[in-house]
């Protein structure tokens, strides 16, 4: 049974420039959550997607940006990307979004230079 | 202050000690408490959740929740090598379809 699935693993960008992560959820699963996990920091709430919708969101600029395909699977965009944005970036997949449902991917490592 | 504080440590314990890991809360609205474990190079994987006061034990593991204290722990009974590992405990609203707040994770080493 496949887990929660995260490409690229990691990624070098130049401020300034655009990525995309990708993420495919749990099978069973039908909510992707997406996590910012900066160097020693625990992993801060970006936004929910359920039904291709958000559903919600944390405190995170405009420049980042989801979206969830009918399969369920999910991207995160970031644009304009500032040095600051250099983390791990973590998906979490769940059927219905309650947090105790929550199974992480291993994550994508960006870094910006 | 932040909505869930928790000592970044590091932690470090001999073999076969009893670990004690903490977190508090501000928010009395938070109902699902979790905690989880990562290993280094990975991603976070659920240990404990309960979502009410009182003690919660599975197998070495004992989650405790103090709703009038906003205050919830972890304990690990025989720890092993193996446990060593960041311990984040995640604070969740009710009613599901909440957001999750992490602590900041406390770094733990079971020295053999």
């Amino acid at each position: 049974d496949a887990g929660v699935t995260q490409s690229p693993t990691h990624l070098i960008k130049t401020r300034g420039q655009q990525v995309t992560l990708r993420c495919s959820p749990k099978s069973g699963h039908d909510t992707v959550s997406w996590y910012q996990q900066a160097l020693g920091q625990g992993p801060q709430f970006i936004f929910q997607y359920y039904e291709e919708e958000e559903r919600q969101r944390g405190n995170f600029p405009d420049r980042f940006s989801g979206h969830q395909f009918p399969n369920y699977s999910s991207e995160l965009n970031v644009n304009a990307l500032l040095l600051g944005d250099s983390a791990l970036y973590l998906c979490a997949s769940s059927q219905g979004g309650a947090g105790y449902g929550y199974t992480f991917g291993s994550g994508t490592r960006l870094t910006v230079v | 202050q932040k909505e869930v504080e928790q000592d970044p440590g590091p932690l470090s314990v001999p073999e076969g000690a009893i670990v004690s890991l903490n977190c508090t809360y501000s928010n009395s609205a938070f109902q699902y408490f979790m905690w989880y474990r990562q290993y280094s190079r990975k991603g976070p994987e659920l240990l404990m959740y309960t979502y009410s006061s009182g003690n919660k034990e599975d197998g070495r593991f004992t989650a405790q929740v103090d709703k009038s204290s906003k205050y919830i722990s972890l304990f690990i009974r025989d720890s092993q090598p193996s446990d060593s590992a960041t311990y984040l405990c995640a604070i969740e609203g009710s009613g599901g379809y909440q957001k999750v707040t992490f602590g900041i994770g406390t770094k733990l080493q079971v020295i053999p």
